[in-house]
């Protein structure tokens, strides 16, 4: 599986812009997932990125460089509800199947 | 309505007495796949599935059991439950291929005392 690292907590002021990073094995690799897990709640999928780029999808925003082995999710307009867990998982070799990091924990204050 | 369905939600048992997690999904899907989540230690993979009759050890499988006759279930089994084994377990699953990503049951929170 994949050896992911990313930030273990962040924290940020509602309305700003937010980025959190996470890094992963190069060798084998397919792509990388960034899911949200509300506390006591299951992970929810946010974004799939296989190709080197930006994709966005409204507050939030997801990076890939394959070349680096670096991705981030960028989350914009913070609301308070963005508090909670971001975890980043990859894939490689020939499944589908996601290695996931420890998670970032967001706190978003008033 | 599409989903994964694990149950029991809740579930504290004594050490050595064996227990099963059972998990349903109604969206046809390949994959399912099983994690257990620890403070600090994040989601890791216990074991996972690729199809009908094939699975796969995760990253921590020691202690558990699954199997996959049908589609659509992919129960955990725990043999002889030790409190190490007290966790937040989440059973998933996806399609085959592609940017699906998984969907996660809603977990099953076990104490083994």
């Amino acid at each position: 599986g994949q050896n992911i690292d990313q930030p273990t907590e962040m924290t940020a002021t509602e309305g700003a812009i937010v980025q959190i990073n996470c890094t992963y094995q190069t060798s084998g690799f397919n792509g990388l997932f960034w899911y949200q897990q509300h506390a006591g709640e299951a992970p929810t999928f946010l974004s799939y990125n296989v190709l080197d780029g930006l994709e966005e999808k409204g507050r939030f925003s997801s990076f890939l460089s394959r070349s680096k082995g670096y991705s981030y999710l960028l989350l914009k307009e913070l609301q308070m509800k963005d508090s909670a867990s971001y975890l980043c998982a990859g894939t490689s070799g020939g499944s589908y199947i996601p290695t996931f990091g420890r998670g970032t924990s967001l706190i978003v204050h008033p | 309505e599409a989903q994964v369905t694990q149950n029991p939600r809740y579930l504290i048992t004594v050490t050595g007495k064996k227990l099963t997690v059972t998990c349903s999904q109604n969206m046809n899907h390949e994959y399912m796949s099983w994690y257990r989540q620890d403070p600090g230690l994040g989601l890791r993979q216990i074991y996972y599935s690729m199809n009908v009759e094939v699975t796969d050890k995760g990253d921590v499988p020691e202690g558990y059991k699954v199997s996959r006759k049908e589609k659509r279930n992919f129960p955990l089994i725990l043999e002889s439950p030790s409190p190490n084994q007290t966790s937040l377990y989440f059973c998933a699953s996806s399609k085959q291929q592609g940017n699906y990503g998984y969907t996660f049951g809603s977990g099953t929170r076990l104490t083994v005392v």
